[in-house]
């Protein structure tokens, strides 16, 4: 069975401040997709990244960076210096390979007050 | 280049009117998805299409629901009857090819949003 928990609900920052959303996911299968998407207030999923699960070297893309860590089972999401255009709710998600759906967690609502 | 285009963006029905809903994936696209997400809630997958084919409709609910995706015009998302439990934002995505092609990443509409009175 697939399983994706996001366990914090809401997060609310001072804008500047560094924020990670936390994403720990269960899967039976040795490989897999692991995905992050943003829904900004006005309602559209945006992509963020894939990582597929034998790449577990860190991305950092600007102010965005992904832990992958296989031994924990985790895929967080950190944001340095915080900007309010970052509120948002945002989901990690997963497949496995041959796997048709994405499993979304509940997702995580970010708020960033100026 | 238009991307995933759903509509409409906002629904109002009574219970017991019909909702119809409807998705045009990417130019190119031939795979289309619809995932539903409840108030609060992450996105759940329901079906998955091919051009007149239901490839995956495992996670529609048995009755009053159903999709199609004809060999020409958009995907179409119907629900009979609507239940106050049907509101809910509904997201159509689609891909190139299916997702067992391999790590494909589905490109989201902005989603319908349906609100049952």
């Amino acid at each position: 069975a697939q399983k994706v928990t996001q366990a914090q609900t809401e997060i609310s920052v001072v804008e500047k401040e560094d924020v990670t959303l936390d994403c720990v996911y269960e899967t039976r299968d040795t490989t897999y997709y692991l995905f992050w998407y943003k829904q900004p207030p006005s309602g559209e999923l945006v992509f963020l990244i894939r990582r597929n699960s034998f790449d577990e070297q860190n991305e950092i893309s600007g102010r965005y960076s992904w832990n992958f860590q296989k031994s924990t089972s985790s895929f967080n999401f950190t944001i340095t210096a915080s900007q309010v255009v970052d509120s948002a709710v945002y989901f990690c998600a997963l497949r496995n390979q041959g796997a048709q759906k994405l499993v979304f967690g509940q997702g995580t609502r970010l708020t960033i007050n100026p | 280049n238009a991307g995933v285009m759903q509509n409409p963006r906002h629904l109002v029905r009574r219970r017991g009117q019909e909702a119809r809903l409807r998705c045009s994936p990417m130019k190119g696209h031939s795979h289309v998805y619809w995932y539903r997400q409840l108030p609060e809630e992450g996105l759940k997958f329901m079906v998955y299409l091919q051009k007149e084919n239901i490839i995956d409709e495992s996670g529609m609910p048995k009755e009053r629901f159903s999709a199609e995706f004809p060999k020409e015009g958009p995907s179409i998302l119907r629900i009979q009857q609507v239940v106050r439990g049907d509101s809910a934002a509904y997201f159509c995505a689609s891909s190139p090819t299916g997702q067992l092609s391999g790590a494909n990443v589905l490109t989201f509409g902005a989603g319908s949003r349906l609100t049952v009175l």
